[in-house]
């Protein structure tokens, strides 16, 4: 069973740079066919997909996002990686790392991390 | 990006009743179309994935119709633990994006 983990500060300043790490547990990083996955949700609202990355190395990004966001992935850790950058308060949000499961069906999201609150004010 | 509407976006319904919740895209993505159970405070669950197919471990109650830009989630008979938000997703092309949610709640 894969479990996933996020970590980082709950809080960052408006204009810094905000870094999550993900942790994976019960199943290796490498695995074919599953992408790393962040999405956040602000408060009271809807599921936003940030990035995907796979454990190569290639990368996917919301157009809306992709200026300030990179995500990055460590096999030897069994850990990928979020940042945003040039926060405000509008980034405010839980932030979830997850495994998406891309097949013949499409890719779905099946394990997902517990969630953080990461909240920008100074 | 491909728009997902949901609606309604939020019911009251009473335990064992049916209820069915209905997803719309802004242009076909064919049945590449999950649904994701969510209580509060809690992280998404995985309910039906490429329109009707069942994720190991989820209820038979629980079913999922549709293809090209119309889709639908119906519950056969709600229970107590099904009181939560339902979101929508496709994954036909990145960006990946959400319904709006939609909340059922106890009559």
């Amino acid at each position: 069973q894969v479990q996933l983990q996020e970590s980082g500060p709950g809080l960052v300043k408006p204009s810094q740079t905000l870094s999550l790490t993900c942790t994976v547990s019960g199943g290796s990083i490498s695995s074919a066919g599953y992408y790393w996955t962040w999405i956040r949700q602000h408060p009271g609202k809807g599921l936003e997909w940030i990035a995907h990355i796979y454990y190569s190395g290639s990368t996917y990004y919301n157009p809306s996002l992709k200026s300030r966001v990179t995500i990055s992935v460590d096999t030897s850790k069994n850990q990928f990686s979020l940042k945003l950058s040039s926060v405000t308060a509008a980034d405010t949000a839980v932030y979830y790392c997850a495994a998406a499961y891309y097949s013949d069906s499409g890719g779905y999201v099946d394990y997902w991390g517990q969630g953080t609150l990461v909240t920008v004010s100074s | 990006d491909i728009q997902m509407t949901q609606s309604p976006s939020s019911l009251s319904a009473s335990v064992g009743d049916r209820v069915t919740i209905t997803c719309r895209a802004s242009q076909s993505i064919s049945n590449y179309l999950n649904w994701y159970q969510q209580k509060a405070g809690k992280a998404p669950k995985l309910l039906i994935f490429a329109a009707s197919s069942l994720q190991t471990g989820v209820p038979s109650r629980f079913s999922g119709s549709g293809s090209g830009t119309d889709f639908t989630l119906t519950i056969s008979s709600l229970q107590p633990e099904d009181f939560a938000s339902y979101y929508c997703q496709q994954s036909y092309s990145t960006p990946w994006t959400f319904g709006q949610g939609t909340k059922v709640e106890i009559k």
